[in-house]
């Protein structure tokens, strides 16, 4: 079965700092992974994916991530925070594979306040 | 070009009462995709359509919801017989097609509130 966890609900950092949120995963086959920013009363906006090849993914907006296979993480990061950045964060995962193909699972999502 | 568009953007409406939701895909996507999101179980897979083969509907919590897509297009979500648990953000994405490394683009949802 697939899943995820973000073991953090909040992570507060001040701006100009660099910041990660959490992400580790548990899938059958080779995992897609998948990053979502959320916005107060609006749907869910793509930053970054991993699929294959380089281990350090790049997004919109600066963010990154860094896939981690034998840790099973997908740690998102920004060297540089704006306040701005402050919205609901999402890690997803899909398989590559099987009777689920398509679906996504999403983690419990990381509330990020960033600070003046 | 255009996004995900869902309609209406809020719902409220009467336990017992039934409603449909509105969901219009990015054009030219073939895979279409419910969520529900609420604050005690975070964001939940519904249904699924890929193009002409069978939706997955193992998500869906009772047999009280169900989905179409007509067309290969626009998707209906229908809640018969709304109970207050069903009171949540719904959330329907599309993407080129179920097996693609392409991400599912999302809608700002349904908030669906049952008085």
């Amino acid at each position: 079965a697939q899943s995820v966890a973000q073991p953090e609900d909040q992570v507060n950092v001040a701006e100009g700092n660099p910041l990660t949120v959490k992400c580790t995963y548990s899938v059958s086959g080779n995992p897609y992974l998948f990053w979502y920013v959320q916005y107060p009363n609006r749907g869910l906006q793509f930053l970054l994916k991993y699929i294959t090849g380089d281990n350090l993914v790049k997004g919109s907006y600066g963010f990154e991530a860094e896939f981690n296979k034998s840790q099973t993480s997908f740690h998102l990061k920004k060297p540089s925070a704006l306040v701005s950045d402050s919205a609901l964060y999402f890690c997803a995962v899909r398989a590559d594979r099987g009777s689920t193909l398509g679906r996504l699972y999403f983690g419990r999502g990381t509330q990020l306040t960033v600070w003046p | 070009g255009a996004g995900v568009s869902q309609s209406p953007s809020n719902k409220v409406t009467e336990k017992g009462k039934d409603v449909e939701l509105r969901c219009d895909p990015i054009s030219g996507h073939t895979a279409l995709y419910w969520y529900r999101q609420s604050l005690g179980q975070g964001l939940e897979f519904l249904i699924y359509f890929q193009g002409n083969s069978a939706p997955d509907k193992s998500g869906l919590p009772s047999d009280r919801f169900s989905a179409e897509r007509t067309g290969g297009s626009v998707s209906t979500l229908t809640i018969q017989r709304t109970q207050q648990e069903d009171s949540a953000v719904y959330l329907c994405a599309s993407s080129l097609d179920q097996g693609s490394n392409q991400p599912q683009h999302f809608g700002d949802g349904t908030r669906l509130s049952i008085l």
